[in-house]
């Protein structure tokens, strides 16, 4: 039983298309967590949701729209892929402060 | 968040006792010292944490020096799948907004046969 699932693993596209990452966690708890690892393998905090509410917005572009529908499952939107969006997309919850994170999709913009 | 300073790599033999350093000199005293490893290709994971008594858990140790400026993760007898990047991050317990951890560059782990 996978804690923190997210799909798909592999991402291909196109410059300009629109795509999802799909997250779903199965611990009860009520934080969730998109964060991004870039080439160089420095981990950023995208967005944080708490009980479906939106707690954390970095300075991320907003072609980025996360959606939480409840509080198992946060979604990660993107408009219009630009090559910079390639990179390693991590899907996070927390119950207090240790967060439990999913296995990532590498998104690869081509 | 206070800063912290890692190695950039270390090795360790199979077996034997991995000691990775943190310095975290500007730490506040409502921070907690947090570890995280991620192994090649998998997300990372939790391994302890603590604020300044030293812990211990089923993976390893942590070793909070008395001025808390300093600790130490203890892997007792690393095996090749401790093999990772392990990231010391310094945070504030009990906030509001979420856990916004802030991950450096880390340390590379690499356990020999």
């Amino acid at each position: 039983d996978t804690a923190v699932s997210q799909t798909p693993k592999y991402l291909v596209t196109q410059m300009g298309n629109d795509k999802s990452i799909k997250c779903e966690q199965n611990l009860g708890h009520d934080t969730m967590y998109w964060y991004k690892q870039d080439s160089k393998k420095f981990l950023k905090i995208m967005f944080s949701y708490n009980n479906k509410e939106l707690i954390i917005n970095e300075t991320v572009p907003n072609r980025f729209s996360p959606k939480s529908p409840d509080k198992a499952h946060l979604n990660l939107h993107i408009n219009s892929l630009e090559l910079g969006d390639s990179a390693v997309y991590f899907c996070a919850s927390s119950l207090v402060e240790k967060l439990f994170f999913g296995s990532g999709t590498q998104l690869s913009v081509l | 968040d206070a800063k912290t300073t890692q190695p950039t790599s270390m090795d360790c033999a199979e077996g034997r006792a991995a000691n990775l350093p943190c310095n975290h000199s500007t730490i506040s005293g409502n921070e907690y010292v947090y570890w995280y490893r991620q192994i090649h290709s998998q997300g990372p994971q939790y391994i302890i944490h603590g604020l300044k008594n030293n812990e211990t858990n089923e993976m390893a140790s942590l070793i909070i020096t008395e001025d808390r400026k300093s600790s130490t993760l203890i892997l007792p007898h690393a095996t090749l799948r401790d093999t990772a990047v392990y990231y010391c991050i310094v945070r504030v317990v009990g906030e509001t907004s979420g856990s916004r951890l802030t991950f450096g560059e880390g340390t590379q782990l690499t356990v020999n046969p």
